[in-house]
Formats: structure tokens, C-alpha cells, sequence
């Protein structure tokens, strides 16, 4: 089966432009996580959807969005982008359901000049 | 909200030894489940165990075991028999009840491995 997977893997931009970041689950996962690492914050959790519905959210203002598709891919988006978002940008996906681990992707490197 | 805390930065530990990293967690939940990482420096987020809250036995994955110590809220991974390839970030995270699908993650601990 193959894993999570994330494009672009690397990606520099500038400041005030926006991005946008794309996961592919697992098959047969339905719930897509997005977090943000960065060597300040560590790892913080961003936003989770299940079924194209957003679950969950983090404390990210509102630049930070994104959206499931009906077949669960998943795409976050990050607008007028400034340098603190620079970050390793980690999807992870699991079946959905309570008590399953989730599977991470091998991440897309954002970085903001 | 949840808490992880790991106080160490970084170990050094031989190749063939065990080596035992420090978890604690705060949470008001009484449904959780907590979670072990490793992550190379190719970035990329390898599970490795996991342990239900309500769960009785420890859990153990090959040479992966949780010291899971409820009442002092401990979740510690012993590695046993070290390789040159555990040399990494290792994370503990956590996840709050059935509803919660967000992980929290503590500050990671560097492993390396010497031969």
C-alpha cells in the first residue's frame, strides 16, 4: 500500500505571496491532519478533516486554510505569506476512527525570502 | 488541553545498548492515547508504538517498548539493542478522547547512536 504522499517536497516563495501544499492519504484513509514544525515552535498541529469537513482546528490565524476533496487528497493553502511561516509543513492521514495511529508524509519544506 | 513534556535534548548511547527516553504528559481527559515518533533528518514522521490509555499491558513493537506509568503519567520508550539507524529525533505525542484527532506533540529527543 503505498503511504502518505506530499507535493512539492521543497518550495521557497516570498513574502506576500501565497502557497499551496498538497497531501494524498493513504487508500481508504479518510482523515488528513496538517501540522507545522519549526525549530522555535516544534510541531503544532494545524487543522484535520474527515470527509471534506473540517474537524478540527489549531491557533493559526486565519491565512492558514485548507480543504478535503471527495476523494480525501487534501490541500492547504497559506496566503500572504510572511517569514515565520517558513517550516517543514507535515500531512499525516489515518483511517478516521478512534484509537488509530496516524501515518505522516514525508513533508513539503517551505521556505519564505 | 494536553500537555507533553520530554526534558531530554539530546542522548548519546552505544550500538547494541538499550536506551530508555523520558515522556510525561498532563491531561484532564480519561480517554487518551499516546504516541512514540521517530523522525530522521529526511524529515519524515515514522510511527513506531502506541498506548491506549485504558490499556493494561505495555505496549512493545520489536525492539520498541512503552514503560507506560499511569498514575505518575509516564509514557517512556525503551529502544533495546541500539543501531547505527535509530540515530534520529525521537517524539512522544498524544491524542485527547475518541473525538480528538489532533496530535500533541512534546519537544523531541535526539538520539544518536555511536559504533
Amino acid at each position: 500500500k503505498a503511504g502518505v504522499t506530499q507535493t512539492p517536497r521543497y518550495l521557497i516563495k516570498t513574502r506576500g505571496q501565497q502557497v499551496t501544499l498538497s497531501c494524498s492519504p493513504i487508500s481508504g484513509h479518510r482523515s488528513v491532519s496538517w501540522y507545522q514544525q519549526t525549530p522555535g515552535q516544534g510541531l503544532q498541529f494545524l487543522f484535520e478533516y474527515f470527509s471534506e469537513t473540517q474537524r478540527n482546528k489549531g491557533n493559526f490565524p486565519g491565512r492558514f486554510s485548507g480543504r478535503q476533496f471527495s476523494n480525501s487528497r487534501s490541500e492547504m493553502n497559506v496566503s500572504t505569506l510572511e517569514l515565520g511561516d517558513s517550516a517543514l509543513y507535515l500531512c499525516a492521514s489515518t483511517p478516521g476512527l478512534a484509537g488509530y495511529e496516524q501515518y505522516f508524509g514525508p513533508g513539503t519544506r517551505l521556505t519564505v525570502t | 488541553a494536553q500537555k507533553i513534556t520530554q526534558t531530554q535534548p539530546g542522548m548519546f548511547v552505544q550500538e547494541k545498548e538499550a536506551v530508555t527516553l523520558d515522556c510525561t504528559y498532563d491531561t484532564s481527559d480519561q480517554s487518551y492515547g499516546l504516541f512514540w515518533y521517530k523522525q530522521p533528518s529526511s524529515g519524515e514522521m515514522i510511527f513506531l508504538i502506541y498506548q491506549g490509555s485504558y490499556d493494561e499491558q505495555n505496549a512493545t513493537e520489536g525492539r520498541y517498548s512503552l514503560n507506560f506509568q499511569k498514575a505518575r503519567k509516564s509514557a517512556n520508550l525503551v529502544i533495546s539493542a541500539s543501531q547505527l539507524g535509530d540515530s534520529a529525533m525521537y517524539f512522544c505525542a498524544m491524542r485527547g478522547g475518541p473525538n480528538d484527532y489532533k496530535l500533541s506533540f512534546g519537544a523531541g529527543t535526539t538520539v544518536t547512536v555511536r559504533a
